[in-house]
């Protein structure tokens, strides 16, 4: 099964508000998470990504929070725009044991996000 | 450059026969994975292949599913006796060499099994 879940299936937020989508985790070894994007009728947009050895990462507009004690990944986007609607995925990697890191990502079912103007 | 390009955008068969799907990777990323995506969920990962690696097949669903990658460039998702449960979007990534490395994904092709 899916070791990786979201907290809330759907958001909507106003325009110009911050949006913050919220990601669990349960493998404490997983070293690497991404944020992904995915607008309806296309593939997953990358947006940021966050090794195991940080807490915060910015990028434009958009913050990624792990918190490693609780296995929570969150994703912040401020000012949020309608372009932001999309469905939002976590995803981990779990490295193997020796090792090197396992040939696929973990993802969530998903975060819809909804902008309304 | 250009992006991760799929072939076909959708693809409607009958219960039963079987398909094929194409990936055209990224000009020189090595690492190419296939994901499937039904309706409402998340990515599930299906098959890795790493330069001249023998392929990582572990989330093959069933022995109907094989995938190729030819010359270490384009591969080929095949679906051999198609079922309706097969119904997704199936998914292609492409990364320069490995899992940390970003993917870049593919538009997807919509499979629709009758």
């Amino acid at each position: 099964g899916e070791s990786v879940g979201l907290h809330l299936p759907t958001l909507s937020v106003q325009e110009g508000d911050n949006s913050i989508i919220n990601c669990a985790y349960s493998n404490s070894a997983s070293d690497y998470f991404i944020w992904y994007k995915q607008e309806s009728g296309k593939g997953p947009q990358f947006i940021i990504d966050i090794r195991s050895n940080m807490d915060k990462r910015q990028g434009q507009r958009v913050t990624v929070l792990l918190n490693k004690t609780v296995k929570h990944l969150s994703l912040q986007i401020a000012a949020t725009q309608p372009g932001d609607s999309a469905v939002y995925f976590c995803a981990e990697n779990v490295p193997l044991r020796g090792g090197g890191s396992q040939g696929n990502l973990i993802f969530g079912k998903g975060t819809k996000l909804s902008v309304k103007p | 450059g250009a992006g991760v390009s799929q072939s076909p955008s959708n693809k409607v068969t009958e219960k039963g026969k079987d398909v094929e799907l194409r990936c055209d990777p990224i000009s020189g990323h090595t690492a190419l994975y296939w994901y499937r995506q039904s309706l409402g969920q998340g990515l599930e990962f299906l098959i890795y292949f790493q330069g001249n690696s023998a392929p990582d097949k572990s989330g093959l669903p069933s022995d109907r599913f094989s995938a190729e990658r030819t010359g270490g460039s384009v591969s080929t998702l095949t679906i051999q006796r198609t079922q309706q449960e097969d119904s997704a979007v199936y998914l292609c990534a492409s990364s320069y060499n490995r899992v940390l490395d970003t993917q870049y994904f593919g538009p997807g092709t919509r499979l629709t099994v009758l």
